[in-house]
């Protein structure tokens, strides 16, 4: 089955410089990469997500890059902000069928 | 709140006992997904239903759960014989099944096995 590794588990980044958050997934039948933020007590929330058949996709502060070929896909965040601060998940799903996730990455935001 | 609710919220057993969550998707949805997370780990995907019929299972889910959608609106989620090892929070998520739809999530119900 489909197996999502992510990286780091931990990231600290100063206040208004980029973060970057790196997967890699097994299955290449996978054709549906969503990003999730969870704050603390929250449900997950999608932020971003990305469709095999594109590249790169951006919203705003937030964009996220595929590499079918090598099965990798990551997020960027840049000018960080302070609430910005959370658990971010990325994923892997196949025929938009189950969500595969991987671990996550605390992500904080130092002032 | 057109979202996805899920109740109760919070739930607090004695290893042994039945407990029963259950989730009502937003309302177009017909699909409909249970996931459970442990503290520090993504979500773990259980089971999803396509309207009432359940079409995938995981190896996560022992026979001591069972998920039900009878009339493919809300859903239910039984465990019998509660272990301590149960304690996570259970995630309920819906979406639509036309092309590439996105799934939205719930806000938990939080299990606490003592």
């Amino acid at each position: 089955g489909e197996n999502v590794e992510q990286h780091p588990s931990t990231l600290s980044v100063q206040e208004g410089d980029s973060a970057v958050i790196k997967c890699t997934y097994s299955d290449s039948a996978s054709n549906y990469f969503p990003w999730y933020k969870q704050e603390l007590g929250k449900r997950p929330q999608l932020i971003i997500d990305i469709r095999s058949n594109v590249g790169e996709k951006k919203d705003q502060r937030i964009a996220v890059t595929l590499n079918k070929t090598a099965k990798h896909f990551s997020l960027h965040i840049t000018e960080t902000q302070p609430e910005d601060s959370a658990v971010y998940f990325c994923a892997a799903s196949i025929r938009d069928d189950k969500i595969i996730f991987g671990k996550g990455t605390r992500l904080h935001i130092l002032p | 709140d057109t979202g996805v609710s899920q109740n109760p919220r919070h739930k607090i057993t004695k290893r042994g006992q039945n407990v029963t969550f259950r989730c009502d998707p937003i309302s177009e949805h017909n699909r409909l997904y249970w996931y459970r997370q442990t503290l520090g780990q993504g979500p773990e995907f259980l089971t999803y239903f396509q309207n009432e019929a359940q079409l995938e299972k995981s190896r996560l889910l022992s026979d001591r759960f069972s998920a039900e959608r009878p009339k493919g609106s809300f859903s239910t989620l039984e465990i019998q014989r509660t272990e301590q090892g149960d304690s996570a929070m259970y995630l309920c998520a819906s979406s639509l099944v036309t092309r590439q739809e996105t799934q939205y999530f719930g806000p938990g119900t939080r299990l606490l096995v003592l």
